[in-house]
C-alpha cells in the first residue's frame, strides 16, 4: 500500500544552521507529495506540495523537490529560525478525493 | 485562500457524555472532508472520510457507533463522540477538499478531555 516514511526526530538545531527532513514514499503511480507543518496546539498548515516528478515546492524559505528516481521529497532550508520550532509532517495522496497519508512527523527544535 | 474552520477548540466532558465537533469550509464547497485523530507525538490517523448526502466511510478499527460522522452540507460536516471515556480524550482535526483538488485544508483541531 501507499506509504510514507519520515526520519525520527526530535531535530535539535541551533539558529541559522542548516534543516534536512528526510522523506521517502511508497505509492504507485505518480502521487501528490506535501509538507505540512504543526505549531503546538494547533492544527496543520501547508508549508509546500509538489505534485510530479521533479516539481520543486518551496514557501518560506523550506524546498523540497520531487525525486520520482529515488521516491523522495526531502525538506530543507539554509538557516532556521527559532519560530520555524514545530512538528513537520511528510504526506501524500495518490488521486484526488481520498485522503491524505501522512509520516510521523519530525519535530524541530530551534534554539537561539 | 482556503478556509476551514472547526468548532470548539477546547473542550471537556465528563465520562459517558456526549461531544458534537463542527468542521466547516468557510469560503468552498467542499464535497469530501476529513476527519482525523492525533495522539500526543504521533501523527494522523485517518479515522474516517465523509461524503456529502451520503453515509461516511470509517477506517478499519474505527468504531461507527461512537464516533458518529455527519456530512449534511457542502460546507459542514460534523463529528459526535457518543458516550465518551477517558480513552477517547486526543486531539481531533478535520480536513476538507474542494472538488478535483489535491489540496487539503485543515481546520484547527479539537482537543477533548474527557474526564
Amino acid at each position: 500500500g501507499n506509504s510514507v516514511t519520515q526520519m525520527e526526530g526530535p531535530v535539535t538545531l541551533s539558529e541559522e544552521a542548516f534543516l534536512t527532513i528526510n522523506c521517502t514514499y511508497t505509492a504507485t503511480g505518480y502521487p501528490s507529495l506535501f509538507w505540512y507543518v504543526q505549531y503546538p496546539g494547533e492544527g496543520l498548515q501547508l508549508l509546500l506540495k509538489a505534485t510530479k516528478a521533479d516539481d520543486k515546492g518551496s514557501n518560506k524559505g523550506f524546498e523540497a523537490t520531487y525525486r520520482k528516481e529515488t521516491t523522495s521529497f526531502h525538506l530543507e532550508k539554509g538557516s532556521v529560525q527559532v519560530s520555524d520550532s514545530a512538528v513537520y509532517f511528510c504526506a501524500l495522496v495518490h488521486q484526488a478525493g481520498t485522503a491524505l497519508i501522512f509520516g510521523k512527523g519530525t519535530t524541530l527544535s530551534v534554539s537561539s | 485562500g482556503a478556509v476551514v474552520s472547526q468548532h470548539p477548540s477546547r473542550v471537556i466532558c465528563k465520562s459517558g457524555t456526549s461531544v458534537k465537533i463542527e468542521c466547516r469550509s468557510l469560503d468552498f464547497q467542499a464535497t469530501t472532508m476529513f476527519w482525523y485523530r492525533q495522539f500526543p507525538k504521533q501523527s494522523l490517523m485517518l479515522m474516517a472520510t465523509s461524503n456529502e448526502g451520503s453515509k461516511a466511510t470509517y477506517e478499519q478499527g474505527v468504531e461507527k457507533d461512537k464516533f458518529l460522522i455527519n456530512h449534511a452540507s457542502l460546507t459542514l460536516s460534523t463529528l459526535t463522540v457518543t458516550s465518551a471515556h477517558p480513552e477517547d480524550s486526543s486531539f481531533y482535526i478535520c480536513s476538507a477538499r474542494k472538488e478535483a483538488d489535491t489540496e487539503a485544508f485543515f481546520g484547527q483541531g479539537t482537543r477533548l478531555t474527557v474526564v
